[in-house]
């Protein structure tokens, strides 16, 4: 019962590709959200979306944008990729009544040659 | 700004030895708090929240709004805790974006 898909779990790109991260939920939840994992510093949020078009910087975005044209799909885009961008990316969602509880995805795990 | 702390990168115990992972916050106020855990190959997932004041697993914590802790606790782990543990905490009211620690590998060896 996969609630929170994204689309690619492992990619390579090239240094300035545009790299696009899709995920969808299928529970109905108003709050989405990317971060980044690496080992040592944690979860760190990319952008945060509470509705559809809606959308808040998290603590690192930049180099990063997100789209949010529907409520169950949230993108993540890397305009230029480039190495320091290598990480995992975990979505998320939540409900804003299902006590702050977040939902997260598989993980991409994305590589910038 | 709030701020999740946990001090220990890595611990490393023995099946059956007691365990805890620490959680400290920098918020003046009540806030919610969670532990998620990731398993090898696995999701980020939700392991218990302080609201709920259940044990999950074994594992409990308890909320110490004296010394902004909120420490997990296993009496006796197993091989099966070894994870990564995330402790994350939420501002009450409108924002609902939590902030996480940097976590905290467990091991338990054979």
């Amino acid at each position: 019962d996969v609630k929170v898909t994204q689309s690619s779990r492992y990619l390579v790109k090239r240094t300035g590709e545009k790299v696009f991260l899709e995920c969808v939920q299928d529970m109905d939840h108003e709050n989405m959200f990317w971060y980044r994992q690496d080992p040592g510093l944690g979860l760190r949020l990319i952008y945060f979306s509470y509705d559809v078009k809606m959308k808040e910087k998290g603590d690192i975005p930049e180099g990063y944008s997100v789209s949010r044209e529907k409520k169950e799909r949230f993108s993540l885009i890397l305009e230029s990729a480039s190495t320091n961008q290598t990480s995992m990316y975990l979505c998320a969602s939540s409900s804003i009544t299902g006590a702050n509880v977040l939902t997260f995805g598989a993980g991409s795990r994305l590589t910038v040659l | 700004a709030q701020r999740v702390t946990q001090p220990e990168k890595l611990l490393s115990v023995f099946k059956g030895a007691p365990v805890e992972l620490k959680c400290n916050y920098s918020y003046s106020g009540s806030p919610e708090l969670f532990w998620y855990v990731q398993y090898s190959r696995q999701r980020l997932q939700l392991l218990l929240r302080h609201i709920s004041r259940e044990s999950i697993k074994g594992f409990t914590a308890d909320l110490n709004k004296g010394e902004t802790s909120f420490h997990l606790k296993k009496p006796f782990a197993q091989e099966e805790d070894s994870a990564m543990y995330y402790c994350a905490l939420k501002k009450p009211g409108g924002s609902y974006i939590p902030t996480f620690g940097r976590g905290t590998s467990l091991i338990v060896h054979p």
